[in-house]
C-alpha cells in the first residue's frame, strides 16, 4: 500500500536552508505528491506538487524560495533563505485510487 | 479566485449528527473532485475521503467508512460531509480541499463532542 514516510521534526537557522524529504513506499516511487506547509492555528496550504523526475509546480503566492526536487522514491523540500515564519508542519501527500497523507514535519527555525 | 468556504463550528453531543459544507466558487465544480480530511487536536492531517463531482461516487478512507457520509449539491457548487452517531474522538477540525493535490483548502470547521 502507499505509505509516505517524513521525519517527525527538523530545524535550521534563520537565513539557512532546509531540506525536508518525503519517501513514498518503494511500489509507488513514480508518484507525484504534494507539500503542504501548515502554519501555527492555520489550516494547511499547498506549497508545491513534485513528480518523479523532479519537475514542481509551485502553489498560489508561493515564493521561489521554496523549491522542489526527486531522487528516486525521495521527494525533497528545500526552503532557502529561512525566514520565522517558515516555522510550521509540513505534509507531504500522495493520490491515486485513495490519498494518503505523510505524518508530518516539524521544523523550527532557530 | 478559487474559494473554498466552510461552515460554521458545531458542538454536539455524543450520539448527535452533524453535517458540514464546503461551498465552492471561482472554478467549474464538476472539473475537481473534493476530498475531506481531519484533523485531531495536536494530531497530523488524515484523509477522510473524496467525492467525484462528475458522479457524486465518493470514496472513504478505510477507518471513515459506515457513520461518514459524502454528498453533493451542484446546483450550489456544494459539497457536504455528513456524521452520524458522533463520539467524542470524532473532535477535530474537518477540512475540504480541491483536487487530488488538496491545490486549494477550505478554512476548516471544528467539530466538538462532548456531553
Amino acid at each position: 500500500q502507499l505509505v509516505l514516510t517524513q521525519s517527525p521534526a527538523a530545524s535550521a537557522s534563520l537565513g539557512d536552508s532546509v531540506m525536508l524529504t518525503c519517501t513514498l513506499s518503494s511500489a509507488y516511487s513514480s508518484y507525484t505528491i504534494a507539500w503542504h506547509q501548515q502554519q501555527p492555528q492555520k489550516g494547511p496550504r499547498l506549497l508545491m506538487k513534485i513528480k518523479s523526475d523532479g519537475s514542481h509546480t509551485r502553489g498560489d503566492e508561493i515564493p521561489d524560495r521554496f523549491s522542489g526536487s526527486s531522487s528516486g522514491a525521495d521527494r525533497h523540500l528545500t526552503i532557502s533563505s529561512l525566514q520565522s515564519e517558515d516555522e510550521a508542519d509540513y505534509y507531504c501527500q500522495s493520490w491515486g485510487t485513495g490519498m494518503v497523507f505523510g505524518g508530518g514535519t516539524k521544523l523550527t527555525v532557530l | 479566485q478559487v474559494q473554498l468556504v466552510q461552515s460554521g463550528s458545531e458542538l454536539k453531543k455524543p450520539g448527535a449528527s452533524v453535517k458540514v459544507s464546503c461551498e465552492t466558487s471561482g472554478y467549474s465544480f464538476t472539473n475537481y473532485s473534493l476530498s475531506w480530511v481531519r484533523q485531531a487536536p495536536g494530531q497530523g492531517l488524515e484523509w477522510v475521503g473524496w467525492i467525484n463531482t462528475n458522479t457524486g461516487n465518493p470514496t472513504y478512507a478505510q477507518d471513515f467508512t459506515g457513520r461518514f457520509v459524502l454528498s453533493l449539491d451542484t446546483s450550489v457548487s456544494t459539497a457536504y460531509l455528513q456524521i452520524s452517531s458522533l463520539k467524542a474522538e470524532d473532535t477535530a477540525v474537518y477540512y475540504c480541499a480541491r483536487g487530488g493535490a488538496n491545490d486549494y483548502w477550505g478554512q476548516g470547521t471544528v467539530v466538538a463532542v462532548s456531553s
